[in-house]
């Protein structure tokens, strides 16, 4: 499975659009490209995913290039309520068993300041 | 639509003592996954089911982690005996099941999470 590097913090203002970029060198063919969301004391939740090219849908944008060696998660006009880690990660259908695994690495604190 | 249920929130346990937790997923979820989150950490899969049977459990510490999930539908995750090393959030998930095939995807429902504390 593609390791996936992403930076540690993020600051932010509130109105501002922010890009947290994901670089997963190793990517396989079938991997897909997945971004979760955590807020404290909550689960991670489902943002978005992307295969290639770009994917958008009413929360966020993601951007993936030609050779998916990296991806940009695009966060339209953050609130505060944005405030939260976000996972990049890089995950594909594993032929043995049939079934999805995904890893998640440490992911991107985003802090949205007023 | 119910999301994915865990009991208990919170545990308080002494070192060397058992415990155990529960899940219970989305209706119609076939597949389930707990995750041990360290704080600071992102999750880590300790295990996955597919109905009941286990798919992976590559990462589970099998000395002193068992899990089940009877009928495909709970699950339990037991730790005997604790280490304080175990202290971190427990979490459940649930997806559809699975996917149509390579470049296929089912998305993760989680719950809420079990803060596990060992002292």
């Amino acid at each position: 499975l593609a390791k996936t590097t992403q930076p540690i913090s993020m600051d932010s203002y509130e109105g501002q659009e922010v890009n947290i970029t994901c670089s997963h060198n190793n990517i396989a063919t079938n991997d897909y490209i997945t971004w979760y969301q955590q807020f404290p004391s909550q689960g991670p939740r489902f943002i978005i995913q992307g295969y290639k090219t770009k994917v958008t849908n009413e929360v966020a944008s993601l951007f993936i290039p030609a050779d998916r060696k990296s991806s940009t998660l695009s966060l339209p006009r953050v609130s505060l309520s944005d405030t939260a880690v976000y996972y990049c990660l890089v995950g594909g259908f594993m032929f043995s068993g049939g079934y999805n695994k995904l890893i998640f690495g440490a992911g991107t604190r985003l802090a949205v300041h007023p | 639509e119910a999301g994915v249920a865990q009991s208990p929130r919170y545990k308080i346990i002494e070192k060397r003592q058992s415990v155990a937790f529960w899940c219970n997923p989305i209706s119609g979820h076939a597949t389930l996954y707990w995750y041990q989150q360290i704080l600071g950490q992102g999750p880590k899969l300790l295990i996955q089911f597919q109905n009941n049977g286990v798919v992976d459990d590559s990462q589970l510490p099998k000395d002193r982690f068992s899990a089940e999930r009877l009928k495909g539908v709970d699950s339990t995750l037991k730790i005997q005996p604790a280490k304080l090393e175990d202290s971190a959030v427990y979490l459940c998930a649930s997806s559809l099941g699975p996917p149509a095939g390579a470049s296929s995807y089912n998305e993760q429902f989680f719950g809420p999470g079990t803060r596990l504390t060992v002292l």
